[in-house]
């Protein structure tokens, strides 16, 4: 089965500045892997997605990330954040075998807290 | 764009007592998955249903069961609730296609159990 490690539960940054969350994966075979931000109170969006192709991969709101085969990583990434991005972030990889392909594996999360 | 719509948003039961969750996904869409997340935990799966058969199943208790109709909109039973079942229920939507299934989430069903 897969699994999803979130190394950090909580990153508090002042506006403007960069922001890098990181995760991890474990998996033996191949995945597709996303990140989801979950705003107070509501619903996960889907932030952006690695299935396939370029290693880097833009999403919405200006985040980015890039998937690591070698070491098994697919961090996110904003060069300068806003007040606005202040939220839970989930990074989350699908399984790969058979019926359990479109199921989803998320990580603890990490709260992104923008302060001004 | 129409979204995944999910009713009620909030619920409050007591112990021992059932609940149903409702989830109506996107239009065309064919596959629904259910996932439970606790209080400051990640979300978990439950369970999923392709064209009205459940297609995988993941943590769901057996005082819980779900179905997908022929609308495609799907419920999930809980009855026999526990203060372990307060969580916040995601409902997410899908179509089966050439390229990756992506999910579509709707805002949540908060479950308290008093």
């Amino acid at each position: 089965a897969q699994s999803v490690t979130q190394l950090d539960s909580q990153v508090p940054v002042f506006e403007e500045a960069p922001v890098e969350l990181r995760c991890n994966y474990s998996s033996s075979v191949s995945v597709y892997l996303f990140w989801y931000v979950q705003y107070p109170n509501q619903g996960l969006q889907l932030l952006l997605k690695y299935l396939s192709g370029s290693t880097l991969v833009k999403g919405i709101n200006g985040f980015e990330a890039e998937f690591n085969k070698s070491q098994t990583s697919f961090h996110l990434r904003k060069p300068s954040v806003h007040i606005s991005d202040t939220a839970e972030y989930f990074c989350a990889v699908s399984g790969d075998r058979g019926s359990t392909l479109g199921r989803l594996y998320f990580g603890r999360g990490t709260q992104l807290t923008v302060w001004p | 764009a129409a979204g995944v719509i999910q009713s009620p948003r909030h619920l409050i039961k007591e112990k021992r007592e059932t609940a149903t969750l409702k989830c109506y996904p996107i239009p065309r869409h064919d596959t629904v998955y259910w996932y439970q997340q606790g209080p400051g935990q990640d979300p978990q799966f439950l369970i999923s249903f392709y064209e009205k058969m459940q297609s995988d199943k993941g943590s769901i208790p057996d005082r819980f069961s779900a179905q997908q109709f022929s609308d495609y909109h799907s419920e999930l039973n809980m009855s026999s609730l526990e203060l372990g079942d307060s969580a916040l229920y995601f409902c997410a939507s899908s179509k089966l296609g050439l390229a990756y299934n992506e999910q579509f989430f709707g805002p949540g069903t908060r479950l308290t159990v008093l």
